[in-house]
């Protein structure tokens, strides 16, 4: 079964340090992962997917298929970076799969 | 920017009751999606619907649950008899592909079973 585990629930840094959110996955294949962000108030939105390895506002993340991992790093946080961030993965078996995501970290931005 | 849209907000309904929740995906986009969100746990994954029929569907996604396109618009979310544990938040996504492509979230509808 595929699964998507973030271990943090709540992460809070000050504004200019480093940000890394964790997440592994357990998948029988090779997986579409993805970040997806809420900002307060808003709707889930993409922030980026693994396929088209971008840099969007800053956060990178890097497949690592070895570890089973797809971290999202951000070298300096910004306050406007408070959110929760969900890592979601899919299938590539032609089929519309949808998500499946982890339970979300809570990113607290401090000034 | 084009946007789903999900109607209503939030829909309040006694057990047993039939309900519908309503979605407009996004015009171009072709594969669409219903997620649920029971308040503290994760977002899961109900069902996706492509080319006017059920592409994939969860455990969660029974005989309780269905789906239509009744236009070429909307995109409905029936629960037939609706249960305590049916409260959750209702999110409806749309995509013009699928595996890689991304999905587009609505708001979300808040269902409250009495």
């Amino acid at each position: 079964a595929q699964r998507v585990t973030q271990p943090e629930k709540l992460l809070s840094v000050f504004k200019g340090a480093p940000v890394e959110l964790k997440c592994n996955y357990s998948y029988s294949g090779s997986p579409e992962l993805f970040w997806y962000v809420q900002y307060s108030r808003q709707r889930l939105q993409l922030l980026l997917r693994h396929i088209s390895r971008e840099s969007i506002k800053g956060f990178t993340a890097d497949l690592n298929k070895g570890e089973t991992s797809f971290h999202l790093k951000k070298p300096f946080a910004q306050e406007e970076d408070s959110a929760m961030y969900y890592c979601a993965l899919t299938g590539t078996g032609g089929g519309a799969d949808g998500l499946t995501f982890g339970k979300g970290t809570h990113l607290i931005i401090q000034p | 920017e084009p946007e789903v849209t999900q109607t209503p907000s939030h829909q309040v309904t006694q057990m047993g009751q039939e309900v519908i929740l309503r979605c407009v995906p996004i015009s171009n986009h072709l594969y669409f999606y219903w997620y649920r969100q029971i308040l503290g746990q994760k977002v899961e994954f109900l069902v996706s619907f492509y080319n006017n029929e059920i592409s994939e569907k969860s455990e969660i996604f029974d005989d309780q649950f269905s789906v239509e396109r009744p236009d070429g618009s909307n995109f409905t979310l029936k629960i037939r008899s609706t249960k305590l544990e049916d409260s959750a938040m209702y999110f409806c996504a749309s995509s013009i592909g699928y595996s890689n492509q991304p999905q587009h979230f609505g708001d979300g509808t808040r269902l409250s079973i009495l």
